[in-house]
């Protein structure tokens, strides 16, 4: 079974611009969540995705949205980015909701900006 | 704020001794606490889990306690192998908070030396 895959693996933008990435789950899973990961802060919830029906927010501003489709596939926005939104983007898959479901991540995709 | 912490960034231990990452967290609500283990470039994967009603989860080398009344998690690998050297993260939640997804600590880099 293949895992969950993230596209692309690196990116490189500027302040300003906006990103999309996208994750496709683990076929079956329904629930996606998105984290960002830099070294001071360690691992952040983002927001997490059910049934196409955003379930839950962490404590990030609005230029950072998302979306999932009715396969499950998910994307993730930023728009006007900054400097500080250098990270890298993981996305994890789950079967349902719940923090004791287990979710797997995908590799993650890598933005830099510049 | 952070709720769990992660307070050693990295860990030496020799091949074949025990190493015992710790992990700290201040919200009463978590109930439910997990490991995951990372590689550069891959997705955190998931080590090992233990809920607020048990006080040690062993499987195989791995072995996680927890102690409610200090907030205080740690996991216990031995002997420790080569293989085991990479980043581990504490993660926490609640089934008080519906949907709430994980919260992590920063995480602690582990370096067997052979």
């Amino acid at each position: 079974k293949a895992g969950v895959t993230q596209t692309p693996r690196y990116l490189i933008k500027t302040r300003g611009q906006q990103v999309t990435l996208s994750c496709s789950p683990i076929s079956g899973h329904r629930s996606v969540s998105w984290y960002q990961q830099t070294p001071g802060q360690g691992l952040q919830f983002l927001f997490e995705y059910f049934s196409e029906t955003q379930r839950n927010k962490g404590n990030f501003p609005g230029r950072f949205s998302g979306r999932q489709f009715s396969n499950s596939r998910s994307e993730m926005n930023v728009s006007t980015l900054e400097l500080g939104d250098s990270a890298l983007y993981l996305c994890a898959s789950s079967l349902g909701t719940g923090g004791d479901n287990e979710q797997f991540f995908g590799p993650g995709t890598r933005l830099t900006v510049l | 704020d952070q709720q769990v912490k992660q307070n050693s960034p990295s860990l030496s231990v020799q091949e074949g001794r025990i190493s015992i990452l710790n992990c700290d967290y201040t919200n009463s609500m978590f109930d439910y606490f997990l490991w995951y283990k990372k590689y550069p470039a891959e997705g955190p994967t998931f080590l090992i889990s233990i809920s607020s009603i048990k006080d040690k989860n062993e499987d195989g080398r791995f072995t996680v306690f927890l102690n409610k009344s200090a907030k205080h998690l740690s996991l216990h690998i031995v002997p420790s192998q080569p293989g085991d050297s990479a980043v581990y993260f504490c993660a926490a939640s609640s089934s008080n908070f519906g949907n709430e997804k994980l919260t992590f600590g920063t995480g602690t880099r582990l370096t067997i030396i052979p």
